[in-house]
C-alpha cells in the first residue's frame, strides 16, 4: 500500500508567478485535503476535494484553486504568488467523504519559497 | 481570538518523564479530535483519534477530551528521545467536516 506522494519536494518561484503542486493519494482513499503550514505554525486548511468536487474551503483567496482527478490524485494551483505564500504545502488523503473517519494520511509536503 | 490555543510552548524533558500537552478550543461545533506528531521535514502522522469525552489509551499515549470545558490533552508516559517532534492537535466539526482546524503545535525534545 503506497502512501501519499507530493511533488515537487522543493520549489522556488518569483512573486507574481503561478505554481502547481501535485499530490497522489494513498491507495483506496477518495478524499484529498490541502494545507498551508508557515514556519513555526500549525497547518492551515485550504480546501478539500471529494469525488472531484470542492467539499469545504478555509479562509484562502480565490487565487488558491484545486482539482481532483478520477484517480483521486489532486493539484493545488496558486496564481499571482506573494511573498507570504512561502510555506510548506501539505496534502492529506482519507477514505470517507466526510474526511474525518480514521484520520488523514499526510504527504511530506512541498516547500515553496517565493522570492 | 484563535479557535484553538495549544500549550505549552517548546518543551524539553528528560527521558522517562511524563509529558502533558494541551489544546483549548472555542468552537462548540468541533466533534472529532485528533493528535498528530510531526517530525522535522515530514508530514504529520496520526497518533490518536477520538470523538467522545473521556480518556483513550494506546500504549504510552493517552488522549483526554473534556467537551464541557472545551479542552483536550495528550499524555506521554515514559517519554523517549524518539518522541522528540512537534505535536499538533486537530479538530473537525460535526458538519462540513472538511473544514478542520489545527493547533500551532508544541515542539517536544526528550533528552537522553
Amino acid at each position: 500500500e503506497t502512501g501519499v506522494t507530493q511533488s515537487p519536494t522543493h520549489l522556488i518561484k518569483t512573486r507574481g508567478q503561478q505554481v502547481t503542486l501535485r499530490c497522489s493519494s494513498q491507495s483506496g482513499h477518495n478524499t484529498v485535503s490541502w494545507y498551508q503550514q508557515a514556519l513555526g505554525q500549525g497547518p492551515q486548511f485550504i480546501f478539500q476535494y471529494y469525488r472531484e468536487e470542492e467539499n469545504g474551503r478555509g479562509n484562502f483567496p480565490p487565487r488558491f484553486s484545486g482539482l481532483q482527478f478520477p484517480n483521486y490524485s489532486s493539484e493545488l494551483n496558486v496564481n499571482a504568488l506573494e511573498l507570504d505564500d512561502s510555506a510548506l504545502y501539505l496534502c492529506a488523503s482519507s477514505k470517507s467523504g466526510q474526511g474525518y473517519g480514521a484520520g488523514y494520511t499526510f504527504g511530506s509536503g512541498t516547500r515553496l519559497t517565493v522570492v | 481570538q484563535k479557535e484553538v490555543e495549544q500549550d505549552p510552548g517548546p518543551l524539553s524533558v528528560p527521558e522517562g518523564a511524563i509529558v502533558s500537552l494541551n489544546c483549548t478550543y472555542s468552537n462548540s461545533a468541533f466533534q472529532y479530535f485528533m493528535w498528530y506528531r510531526q517530525y522535522s521535514r515530514k508530514g504529520p502522522e496520526l497518533l490518536m483519534y477520538t470523538y467522545s469525552s473521556g480518556n483513550k489509551e494506546d500504549g504510552r499515549f493517552t488522549a483526554q477530551v473534556d467537551k464541557s470545558s472545551k479542552y483536550i490533552s495528550l499524555f506521554i508516559r515514559d517519554s523517549q528521545p524518539s518522541d522528540s517532534a512537534t505535536y499538533l492537535c486537530l479538530f473537525f466539526p460535526g458538519t462540513n467536516a472538511g473544514k478542520s482546524t489545527f493547533g500551532d503545535g508544541t515542539t517536544l525534545t526528550v533528552k537522553p
